[in-house]
């Protein structure tokens, strides 16, 4: 299995772009998320699915887009890039175990500069 | 609201030491607990799940433990090795519809 992957590794935009994060997963895990990290700010939950056709926001969702027509890509699209969206971006996918609990894998990581 | 906190920021030991790292979170009633590492520039590994049910899980060299009525969990790491130097994550999920909470993390240095 390739776990989470996620592509690009680095991009680089100018304010104003758009640009598509891919995210995809191989696990068949019925949950998936994206989240930013930041220095000083830790993980923030930016949108989750928890299925096809299924999304809702998380804690930093503004500027943000995704959708989920298949369990296995999550894309995450960014509509109009600004220096704040400067970050590394994480896909996850995680699965409740039958036994109790719920695992979530990552993916590498897109590091983002908005100039 | 959950909150998660991991103290210290940054820990540095010489090889060979047990250690332990520290994650409190403010809301006894979780679903699970999660310790994650992340090397640098790297993404996050699944190290260990703790369910709200269980005390401890082990993996090897690691060990967590949960005590839901203080709020605590700790990972023991015995025997430190130079490549266990990383950054620990402690993540908590309230609920089974709820988000992970996580901790700002524990970057470990481990000298040869």
């Amino acid at each position: 299995n390739a776990g989470v992957t996620q592509t690009p590794k680095f991009q680089v935009l100018k304010t104003g772009q758009s640009m598509t994060l891919q995210c995809a997963q191989d696990m068949n895990h019925e949950y998936m998320s994206w989240y930013r990290q930041d220095p000083g700010m830790g993980l923030r939950l930016i949108h989750y699915s928890v299925g096809a056709g299924i999304t809702d926001q998380g804690e930093v969702p503004n500027g943000y887009n995704v959708s989920r027509s298949t369990t296995e890509d999550f894309p995450l699209r960014l509509l109009s890039a600004a220096p704040s969206q400067t970050s590394v971006y994480f896909c996850a996918s995680s699965y409740r175990r039958t036994s109790g609990g719920e695992e979530q894998f990552f993916g590498p990581g897109t590091r983002l500069t908005v100039l | 609201k959950q909150e998660v906190t991991q103290i210290p920021a940054a820990l540095s030991v010489p090889e060979g030491e047990n250690l332990v790292l520290n994650c409190s979170f403010t809301d006894s009633a979780i679903y699970n607990l999660q310790w994650f590492r992340q090397d640098p520039g790297k993404g996050l590994t699944s190290l260990l799940l703790i369910q709200s049910s269980q005390r401890e899980q082990t993996s090897g060299r690691l060990n967590a433990s949960l005590d839901k009525s203080s709020g605590r969990s700790t990972l023991y790491i015995a025997a430190s090795q130079p490549g266990d130097s990383a950054t620990y994550l402690c993540a908590v999920k309230a609920g089974a519809n709820s988000k992970l909470t996580f901790g700002k993390g524990i970057t470990l240095s481990v000298r040869p």
